[in-house]
């Protein structure tokens, strides 16, 4: 079953604004990864963040996660036009055969 | 980094016909590599996982008849949809985890996108 749930968006923003996008999850996880699709591809691993974790920075990327309120959330700064794509967050649950649950995904457009 | 082939990118064919889709770990093995299925603006579903050596294990909904995975080495993976229909039309895509290291993370193919007529 689809664990990870995305707030469904489908943002707009001008080149160089920053874009924010939230997750947020059923049950208990090691981790969350977040994912990115370019249309008709497949998808690239961007960050990932553990259950013990709080917050992590990759480049222009930000990701937090709030255990208690089951959510995690995904900036990406300075935009640029290439960064146009749909995200997923993906969860892995703790109990389970630790295979990911992703979200409903977010279509981000950066105008250039 | 780590590169996973799927193959074909895309495939159009007649109903009643089967087509097979495979999946390959260029540099890295991977006992186990994942199936899922995508509706477009969709997420992805997961169809089944796949074992190297043993049988896959489907997801609660997807007909293992219908969907047939093979995962005889730990390089490679296929999905054959048989006796194909309309409504088998969508985008596949495949993702394996390595064997070996800090397995986490999976490394997607491209995707086949499946056209029936």
């Amino acid at each position: 079953s689809q664990q990870g749930e995305e707030d469904p968006q489908a943002l707009s923003i001008q080149e160089g604004e920053n874009a924010t996008m939230n997750c947020s999850y059923k049950t208990s996880i090691n981790n969350l990864q977040w994912y990115r699709q370019n249309s008709g591809r497949g998808l690239v691993h961007l960050i990932l963040i553990r259950s013990n974790e709080r917050e992590k920075h990759s480049g222009r990327l930000r990701v937090t996660l709030d255990t208690s309120k089951k959510s995690s959330s995904l900036l990406i700064t300075a935009s640029r036009a290439a960064d146009t794509a749909s995200y997923f967050c993906a969860t892995t649950e703790r109990q389970g055969n630790n295979r990911l649950a992703f979200g409903k995904g977010n279509q981000v457009v950066v105008i250039p | 980094g780590a590169v996973v082939s799927q193959h074909p990118s895309w495939v159009i064919c007649k109903s009643g016909t089967s087509v097979k889709i495979e999946c390959r770990s260029l540099d890295f093995q991977a006992t186990t590599m994942f199936w899922y299925r995508q509706f477009p603006k969709q997420s992805l579903m997961l169809m089944a996982t796949s074992n190297e050596g043993s049988k896959a294990t489907y997801e609660q909904g997807v007909e293992k008849d219908k969907f047939l995975i093979n995962h005889a080495s730990l390089t490679l993976s296929t999905l054959t949809v048989t006796s194909a229909h309309p409504e088998d039309s969508s985008f596949y895509i495949c993702s394996a985890r390595p064997s070996q290291g800090a397995n986490e993370k999976l490394f997607f193919g491209s995707g086949t996108q499946l056209s029936v007529l």
